[in-house]
């Protein structure tokens, strides 16, 4: 069965320091790629997104990602964190197939101490 | 631009007790998402909706779980009757058309189910 791991459940850091959180999954088929996030008291919201093209995706805010096809990879990064960055941020794979699912991983706690 | 509402926000309920949850989609959008969300974990899809026909319910508990979209707009989804493990966030999200994939998927605010 496909799945999607985040590798960090929750991150602390001060504020100005790099964020990197993994994303990996496990199907090897064609894929759309998201990063979704939840502040404090708020929904679920998209934050940036891979469907094709330069591996390397901006979003809001600041942040980026790479995806890294041999590696079924797709890394979130924010080269200097803020205070408002603390949220719940999601990995989430689409399959490309006739499932059309979207299958989320079990999340990452961003915690920034300012 | 309004967003997804869902109703109640939150709600407390004994085990087999039913409940039932709303959601009203981002107006002309066709496809509707349930998600189950348990602490902890990332959403997981109940059941999808293209316009009022059912695309995908392979991971509802059918035993247990309903749910309908009346007139290809609004839907419910019903649990009858709660168990404890049935604690959990109930996400709604909306997409303008069926390979949600291709564009955002607009989630709702939740409702948060307590099961006691």
């Amino acid at each position: 069965a496909q799945s999607v791991s985040q590798h960090n459940h929750h991150v602390i850091l001060s504020e100005a320091a790099s964020l990197e959180l993994g994303c990996n999954y496990s199907y090897g088929g064609t894929v759309n790629l998201f990063w979704y996030v939840q502040y404090p008291g708020q929904h679920l919201q998209l934050l940036l997104k891979y469907f094709s093209g330069d591996p390397l995706v901006k979003g809001i805010k600041g942040f980026e990602a790479e995806f890294i096809k041999s590696k079924f990879s797709f890394n979130l990064r924010k080269p200097s964190v803020q205070w408002s960055d603390t949220a719940e941020y999601f990995c989430a794979v689409f399959r490309m197939d006739s499932s059309y699912k979207l299958i989320f991983g079990s999340g990452t706690r961003l915690l920034v101490r300012p | 631009e309004a967003g997804v509402a869902q109703s109640p926000r939150y709600k407390i309920i004994e085990k087999r007790q039913s409940v039932a949850f709303w959601c009203n989609p981002i107006s002309g959008h066709a496809t509707l998402y349930w998600y189950q969300q348990i602490l902890g974990q990332g959403p997981k899809l109940l059941i999808q909706f293209q316009n009022n026909g059912v695309v995908d319910d392979s991971q509802l508990p059918k035993d247990r779980f309903s749910a309908e979209r009346l007139k290809g707009v609004d839907s419910t989804l019903k649990i009858q009757p709660a168990k404890l493990e049935d604690s959990a966030v109930y996400l709604c999200a909306s997409s303008p058309d069926r390979s949600g994939g291709y564009n955002e998927q607009f989630f709702g605010p939740g409702t948060r189910l307590t099961v006691l």
